[in-house]
Order: structure tokens, then sequence, then C-alpha cells
């Protein structure tokens, strides 16, 4: 029944390793969107992507990159983990038409030591 | 996009309307006011959007002003599951469709 899901839920590793986070959406969306919460709580967006266009935030480290094998995923690849990139990782997902009612995920607590 | 400004927090008493506002002097013509919440430890949740009329729906009535420049998001009887951080957004739906978050308003209803 869950409509945006997220693996892990937790994730904790050292600096200097690579990751992947996992979203997936069983609502027929065909736009997918990565936002980070820092501590601070504010929300930012990262990407959004359908099979056309990829939208990077400029301030995106190109450590980060999303991967999308098909139109109910996009998974989030992070390499060179730094104790900055600690924070909570929200995918969400939408229709292209509209784009702003958006449907998030649970988030991924992502601690790097 | 319009910059929003909303009060940093609210209270409201459980089983009471909670009237949360925003204001968004610099809207242009083709931008909506989107309504988001998030509840602590989860995901943003969609409330409700408009452009120019009041809608309501079965989470929230939504007042838009006639000038557009302001908007109140109405919990008609709030609960203590509505205790959230309640972001209004604007934005128009023809651009890039990521979403800008503010600060928000936490609000907190209590018993």
């Amino acid at each position: 029944d869950t409509a945006v899901s997220q693996t892990p839920k937790y994730l904790v590793t050292q600096m200097g390793n690579d990751k992947s986070i996992k979203c997936e959406q069983n609502l027929g969306h065909d736009t997918m969107y990565w936002y980070k919460q820092d501590s601070k709580k504010f929300l930012k967006i990262m990407f959004s992507y359908n099979n056309k266009e990829l939208i990077i935030n400029e301030t995106v480290p190109n450590r980060f990159s999303p991967k999308s094998p098909d139109k109910a995923h996009l998974n989030l690849h992070i390499n060179s983990l730094e104790l900055g990139d600690s924070a909570v990782y929200f995918c969400a997902s939408s229709h292209h038409g509209t784009g702003l009612e958006q449907y998030f995920g649970p988030g991924t607590r992502l601690t790097v030591t | 996009d319009a910059k929003t400004t909303q009060p940093p927090s609210m209270d409201c008493a459980e089983g009471r309307a909670a009237n949360l506002p925003c204001n968004h002097s610099t809207i242009s013509g083709n931008e909506y006011v989107y309504w988001y919440r998030q509840i602590h430890s989860q995901g943003p949740q969609y409330i409700i959007h408009g452009l120019k009329n009041n809608e309501t729906n079965e989470m929230a009535s939504l007042i838009i002003t006639e000038d557009r420049k302001s908007s109140t998001l109405i919990l008609p009887h709030a609960t203590l599951r509505d205790t959230a951080v309640y972001y209004c957004i604007v934005r128009s739906s023809g651009s890039a469709r990521q979403l800008t978050f503010g600060s928000g308003t936490q609000l907190t209803v209590l018993p």
C-alpha cells in the first residue's frame, strides 16, 4: 500500500564510503525528486527527474548522482561520503503535468562518522 | 518564485480551529499557493492548494485574500495529531517543479 518507499530507513557509514539510497513509488507518477533535510530542519531540493529531463540543484556536489532504472524508481548514489552529508534524505514523486502535489517517502536518516 | 512569510510557531487547543497565516505579497498571477505539513520524523504531506478561489478538502480549508497577497490555512477541528510544521509555498505550475520550503510554522495542538 505504501505510495513512496525508501530503503534503508537508517544508514550509518564512515567517511569516504560510497552508498546508495533506494526509492520506489507505486503511484504511476512520471517525475521523482530527492530532497535533503539538514540538522536545522531546512528542506532543500536536490534533483528532479523524469524520463526526459534531469534538473539538478546547482548547490549539490557532483558526488551525488540520481539513477533511474525505470519510471517507478529513483536511487540516490553518494560517493566519497563526508561528515556534512549527514542528514535526512526524502524521495518524492508527482505527475509531470502538475508537479507541485508531491508525495513524499518516509525519509532515510544518513549518519556519516 | 514569490517569497512567503509565516509565524515561526503557534499553539491551538484541541478541538478548536487552527488558523495558520501566510503572507505572499509578491505573488504573481500564475502562481499557486500550496500548503504542506511535516509531522515529526515523517516526510512532508500535501494538504491543499489554490490559485484565487477558496478551497476545501477533507483535511483543511484554504482562504486566499482577494488581492492574493496573503492566505490562511484552516484546520477546522485540530487534533493532537495535527501537531506539525506547516509550510506555505508559492510556485507557478509551469516552471521547474521543485518545491522550495521555507522555515514554516510549528503548530502545537494542546490537550
